[in-house]
């Protein structure tokens, strides 16, 4: 069975810092992985998302993911950080179940932005 | 451009009360999901759906049920809500399994 780990429950950063959040998965075969943002009392948002096509994904607000199979990682990285980016955020693995794919979630990563 | 509609946002339940959690999308999506999420632990899957008429059990199915008469409405029921229960729920669908899921907003049970 395919697993997600979420390797940081909280981070924190200070405005206008990198951010890396970090994912490890294990999976039997080319998985589909995704990275969520939770905002507080809110659902969660598609931030990007990998199936197999370029290493590199880029998705909203400035975040990206790079796949990397040699690690079984898809750390979520942004640039810069913005008051606006504190949320949770998910990694998720899309795993193959009884003929469909269901999603694994991480446990989250509380991310805080400091002014 | 609704997306996915969850009602109620919020309920609080005795123990051994029933009701049922409304979703509805509008985008002509095949596959449903409802799942629960508990401080910590991610978000546990309880139903899916992969079309009218098709349901099956996710990681966490006892204590509710789902039907699927219509593309567009995945209601969930409690029938005897106990504390265990106590959770936000949230309802998905997606237009291919390997897709993104667009996700309602949830709605935050408690059971007393």
């Amino acid at each position: 069975a395919q697993s997600v780990t979420q390797l940081d429950s909280h981070v924190s950063v200070s405005e206008g810092t990198p951010v890396l959040l970090r994912c490890n998965y294990s999976s039997s075969y080319s998985p589909s992985l995704f990275w969520y943002v939770q905002h507080p009392n809110k659902g969660l948002q598609l931030l990007l998302k990998y199936t197999s096509a370029a290493t590199l994904v880029k998705g909203i607000n400035g975040f990206e993911a790079e796949f990397k199979k040699s690690e079984t990682s898809f750390h979520l990285t942004k640039p810069s950080a913005h008051m606006s980016d504190a949320a949770e955020y998910f990694c998720v693995v899309s795993e193959l179940d009884s003929g469909t794919y269901k999603y694994i979630f991480g446990t989250g990563t509380r991310l805080k932005v400091l002014a | 451009n609704a997306g996915v509609t969850q009602t109620p946002k919020f309920r609080i339940l005795k123990i051994g009360q029933s009701m049922t959690l409304q979703c509805t999308q509008d985008m002509n999506h095949n596959y449903m999901y409802w799942y629960r999420q508990d401080p910590g632990m991610g978000l546990k899957l309880i139903y899916y759906s992969v079309g009218a008429g098709i349901t099956d059990k996710g990681e966490v199915p006892n204590g509710y049920n789902v039907s699927r008469s219509t593309t567009e409405d995945f209601p969930l029921r409690l029938e005897l809500a106990a504390p265990s229960q106590t959770s936000v729920y949230f309802c998905a669908s997606s237009n291919r399994d390997r897709g993104g899921y667009t996700f309602g907003s949830g709605t935050r049970l408690t059971v007393v």
